[in-house]
């Protein structure tokens, strides 16, 4: 079974705070990406990446950098945490390998930025 | 940039229903994914189509390419399918990440 973990379930920052949020998967999956959803927004691509150190921007990248210094490890960082970051941050990742490319998500991350 | 599109945003429904969700989207794609998605946030990939039909289950996925308009339906539908089923497409063949609709919030009653 894939498995895709997040470090954290819930999570409080203060405003201005350096934030990082891990995910790791166990099925040496090549693509991982993060997303954020919001009510009424539904889900958006913050960044993703397909292979080690490399990271392509998503529809939403500002505020964000993210980190893949190995395969199965891909870091979502928010360099000064804003309110406007409050949200729930999902982690998914996919393999081409296997034809089908279904994506795979993490349990998420509620973060809140007070 | 893709617009994906589902209707309804809401739906309540009996249990044993035929429950149909519909999702459109504006511009050519590689492939579109159903996503089912409960309370507590964890997604669970349904379907993943590029043509035709698929069918797990009570569960069955359509997708018309000409037309870019895909139906989740669900049939006998149980309490535990009250979701939130989400749309997403896919427009490149690489590792673009995926476009989604807003979801349909589904509640099936007993």
């Amino acid at each position: 079974d894939v498995k895709v973990t997040q470090s954290s379930r819930y999570l409080v920052k203060r405003t201005g705070e350096k934030v990082f949020l891990e995910c790791v998967q166990d099925m040496d999956h090549e693509n991982m990406f993060w997303y954020r959803q919001d009510p009424g927004l539904g889900l958006r691509l913050i960044y993703f990446s397909y292979d080690v150190k490399m990271k392509e921007k998503g529809d939403i990248p500002e505020g964000y950098s993210v980190s893949r210094e190995k395969k199965e490890r891909f870091s979502l960082i928010l360099e000064s945490a804003s309110t406007n970051q409050t949200s729930m941050y999902l982690c998914a990742s996919s393999s081409p390998r296997q034809g089908s490319e279904t994506q795979y998500f993490g349990p998420g991350t509620r973060l809140l930025v007070l | 940039k893709n617009e994906v599109e589902q209707s309804p945003q809401n739906l309540t429904a009996q249990e044993g229903e035929f429950i149909t969700i519909n999702c459109s989207y504006s511009v050519g794609i590689s492939a579109l994914h159903w996503l089912q998605q409960h309370p507590g946030g964890g997604i669970v990939s349904l379907f993943m189509l590029s043509s035709g039909k698929k069918k797990h289950g009570r569960l069955i996925a359509t997708i018309n390419i000409q037309e870019k308009h895909s139906s989740l339906h669900i049939t006998a539908s149980h309490p535990r399918d009250s979701a939130v089923y989400i749309c997403a497409v896919r427009a490149g063949g690489g590792a673009d990440g995926l476009t989604f609709g807003k979801g349909t919030h589904l509640i099936i009653q007993p």
